[in-house]
Order: structure tokens, then C-alpha cells, then sequence
């Protein structure tokens, strides 16, 4: 039930753009996106909810397409500190709880 | 605003001994979520809570426990510790579910020996 993310693993050098797939095999009523930097906690970047819309935050947006039962993160321009795990999650059944992937490691060299 | 903070930061058990992991939010979050996370398998979901006095199942419930007595507290029990339990536990919380972004709380080390 855990969506599922590609790619695994990117390396990215400083100003280089990058596309984070997330995909569910239900129904997505809303997806978060979350980063965590090695040895913290993950810190929210933002929520989509049904709607097909596109949020930003900087240089990062996304977007969530709910037919496709899919969303993309979208990095461009990457700076250093983008460097860490990216995770989406949703919501499994519709019981108000949250999953989410394996992660998508990040890493932008200088 | 201490957000969420979890007790104790790190701890090591060995094999068949319990213990309870503490979870506290000063947010007033009806939601509350315990996840472990091990190497590449990104947050797993353990147990789960969507109001005070009420607890549920998430992916990896086996072994584990939970009770949420009071809106602000969340535990998290392991009553005979197995070395498959060595991970890091993470608690988050959130105001409305999915509906809202998750806060989480700084995580536990936690070794089974």
C-alpha cells in the first residue's frame, strides 16, 4: 500500500533541475511531501489535495494529478541545501491515517 | 512552542525487555502517528490515533502497542523487545489528518540487543 516513488537515488550538480515521481495503486485524495536532511526529522514542504493543482514553495512545486493517482515534485535550479530524502505520502484507506515511500534520495553537488 | 517532542532521544534494550516510547504535542492536534523507519524503507506506519481515546492499526502494527489517554500524549509500548525492533521511531502529529501537514518530533534511537 506504501505509493511509490522513482527515482531511487539522484545526484544533481548546483543549478541542475530535478523531477520526483510518486505513485499510489488507490485512489489519492491528497498528497504531502516531506524532506529529511541525514540524522533529523522530515520537515513538510507542502500538500496537494484533489484538484490537479500546481503549488510552489521557492523553486520547488509540485504537482498531483488524482486520475493518474499520481504527483510530481519539482526541484529546479538546485542549491546545496536541497540535498537530503524526499517522501511523499497519502492517505491509506480513508481512515485519516498517513503512509508514505520509500524516499527519493537527493544529493546536489557543487 | 515546543511542537513535538518525544522521550527519550535514544535507548538500548536488550532482548525480551519492554519499554514505553513518549510522545507529546502542545498543538492541540487531534492527529497523532507512530513510524519507524529503518534503512531503505523510507517511514513506516505503526499505530495510529485520531482523537483522544482512540488508537488504530497502521502497516506494521506487530508487537507493538499504543494508548492515547490524554489529547496531548501518545505512547508507544513495546512489551518483549526483539532485536527486529532496532530503528528509528519517529511520532508526528497533525491538526486535520491528511488534510494538514504532519510536525514531527526529533526521533528515537532505539537498539535491541
Amino acid at each position: 500500500q506504501q505509493p511509490v516513488q522513482s527515482p531511487q537515488a539522484v545526484i544533481l550538480r548546483e543549478g541542475e533541475d530535478a523531477v520526483i515521481n510518486c505513485s499510489s495503486s488507490k485512489a489519492l485524495y491528497s498528497v504531502h511531501w516531506y524532506r529529511q536532511k541525514h540524522g533529523e526529522a522530515p520537515i513538510f514542504l507542502m500538500i496537494l489535495l484533489k484538484g490537479g493543482e500546481q503549488k510552489g514553495h521557492d523553486k520547488i512545486s509540485a504537482s498531483f494529478n488524482e486520475k493518474k493517482q499520481q504527483s510530481s515534485l519539482y526541484l529546479t535550479a538546485s542549491q546545496l541545501s536541497y540535498s537530503g530524502t524526499y517522501f511523499c505520502g497519502t492517505e491509506w484507506g480513508s481512515q485519516g491515517n498517513l503512509i508514505f515511500g520509500k524516499g527519493t534520495k537527493l544529493s546536489v553537488k557543487p | 512552542n515546543a511542537g513535538v517532542t518525544q522521550t527519550p532521544k535514544f535507548r538500548v534494550l536488550k532482548t525480551g525487555q519492554s519499554m514505553t516510547l513518549l510522545c507529546a504535542q502542545d498543538m492541540n492536534h487531534e492527529y497523532m502517528y507512530w513510524y519507524r523507519q529503518d534503512p531503505g524503507m523510507g517511514l513506516r506506519l505503526i499505530h495510529y490515533s485520531v482523537g483522544e481515546g482512540t488508537t488504530a492499526k497502521g502497516e506494521v502494527p506487530d508487537g507493538y502497542n499504543v494508548s492515547r489517554l490524554k489529547k496531548q500524549n501518545f505512547l508507544l509500548g513495546l512489551e518483549s523487545a526483539a532485536p527486529s525492533q532496532t530503528s528509528v521511531y519517529f511520532c508526528a502529529s497533525s491538526y486535520r489528518g491528511v488534510k494538514t501537514e504532519a510536525f514531527f518530533g526529533q526521533g528515537t534511537r532505539l537498539t535491541v540487543v
